[in-house]
């Protein structure tokens, strides 16, 4: 019975290089959510997304930033040209039904631009 | 700006007391929230949570407090173990969204 499944749970990146972040979500579950965490800071909202639909980017910055969630495979969120302030810990959560309270986290994935 | 904030950064509790930590929201129309505990290296774990038609909610050796009128949130760690060390989120949902404060850090000495 795994949980949500993020990884790479740590991700080092020089700057101008891509971040993919791949989150597998509960079985079951096709809702997934996308959470960023700043150092000493609580979480903010990124994105929603269902299969094959994005239903909510109002978190996600307008550029380098991409999210996707496939009829097959993970969810992945995308960084391009990645900048210092990138670096943060990312959370993906899911829930089984739209607009669920029960939204399960995952480990995250903690990435580090050098 | 922030919806939901918590009043300290760190709390220091003696192993066996009772722990308080407390939580301020801005958005008066919200009708859910949620306390979350985050251990290191680890994502937010569900604890309790308290819907807004209700003041109290009572779980296992915790208790969620909602006073709607200053809209302030507590939390209640009965008999604090060295396990509860770890920092404390509330947070709200609106639709889908979770909004979470900054969190408060408790360590718990033994």
């Amino acid at each position: 019975n795994a949980g949500v499944m993020q990884n790479p749970r740590h991700l080092v990146r020089r700057r101008g290089q891509e971040a993919r972040l791949r989150c597998s979500p509960m079985k079951g579950h096709s809702h997934v959510y996308w959470y960023r965490q700043l150092p000493e800071e609580g979480l903010k909202f990124m994105v929603y997304l269902q299969k094959e639909n994005i239903i909510d980017e109002s978190g996600m910055p307008k550029e380098r930033f991409s999210a996707e969630f496939p009829k097959e495979g993970p969810s992945i969120l995308r960084i391009q040209q990645v900048v210092r302030g990138d670096s943060a810990a990312y959370f993906c959560a899911s829930s089984q039904d739209e607009g669920s309270y029960e939204q399960y986290f995952g480990p995250g994935t903690r990435l580090t631009v050098t | 700006g922030e919806s939901v904030g918590l009043h300290l950064p760190t709390l220091s509790v003696q192993e066996g007391d009772n722990s308080i930590i407390n939580c301020a929201y801005s958005n008066s129309a919200s009708d859910y929230f949620i306390w979350y505990k985050q251990e290191s290296g680890k994502g937010p774990q569900f604890i309790i949570d308290i819907r807004s038609n209700m003041d109290k909610r009572q779980g296992q050796r915790v208790t969620v407090l909602l006073n709607k009128t200053v809209k302030h949130l507590s939390l209640q760690i009965a008999a604090t173990q060295p396990g509860d060390s770890a920092v404390y989120f509330c947070a709200e949902l609106n639709d889908y969204k979770l909004s979470f404060g900054a969190g408060t850090t408790v360590t718990v000495r033994a």
